[in-house]
């Protein structure tokens, strides 16, 4: 059990372009999924707490406007990141609470070219 | 503001041996989570083991244990009869109790190479 998804693996896009990740709890229902980022050889940085139903929480100097978080349903949360540039290119991984534990998903690398 | 430190940013160990991973984390908090997550070439995060620490008993899981020192704020990672499988990064990661809403802090890691 406690198993999170997340589509697509990787993704290549354009400058200025938008791009959509989904995140989603496959048999357990999340009230609060979580956003990280990861740099090559770093730990997770926390972007922001996808609250179900409610706006998202975001970490101080992440841009709420670029990193649109949606937790539409139990079992789904999307991150958006708009008019992407070179430097939002990195590892996002997302994770869901079950039990007082959180499981990660497999993690989306994004490039931008 | 809760901290978790581990100071082997590299280990190594021959297959078949044993390995002892090291964090430390300061909390006021008198309840609270620790974990073990393992971070393989493939990036999928994999929960290894998890410590209430209200719990005294040390957790384990198969071939890993962990050392609980609450005193200490110290949550070592044993990992016994090595296996190449468990080549790895190795964080280690701290929740506090009280719902299941909380978001995880986690060490820098610690990279984990096994010989054969």
């Amino acid at each position: 059990g406690a198993v999170v998804s997340q589509h697509p693996s990787r993704v290549i896009c354009k400058s200025g372009t938008s791009v959509k990740i989904e995140c989603r709890s496959l048999d357990f229902q999340a009230t609060t999924m979580f956003w990280y980022r990861q740099f090559p050889k770093q730990s997770l940085m926390l972007m922001a707490t996808s609250n179900e139903g409610s706006k998202a929480t975001y970490e101080q100097g992440v841009e709420k406007d670029k990193f649109l978080i949606n937790h539409a349903s139990l079992t789904l949360s999307t991150l958006t990141v708009t008019s992407a540039h070179p430097e939002d290119s990195s590892f996002y991984i997302c994770s869901a609470n079950y039990a007082d534990t959180q499981y990660f998903g497999p993690g989306t690398r994004l490039t931008v070219l | 503001a809760q901290t978790v430190t581990q100071s082997q940013p590299e280990m190594s160990v021959q297959e078949a041996e044993t390995v002892t991973l090291s964090c430390t984390y300061d909390t006021s908090e008198s309840d609270y989570y620790l974990f073990w997550y393992k971070q393989p070439p493939s990036r999928q995060m994999i929960l290894v083991i998890r410590q209430e620490a209200y719990k005294q008993q040390n957790a384990t899981e198969n071939r890993f244990s962990v050392n609980f020192q609450k005193a200490a704020k110290s949550f070592s990672l044993k990992i016994s009869d090595s296996q190449l499988g468990d080549a790895a990064m190795y964080f280690c990661a701290y929740k506090n109790y009280g719902g299941s809403q909380g978001n995880l802090i986690f060490g820098k890691g610690t990279k984990l190479s096994v010989k054969p």
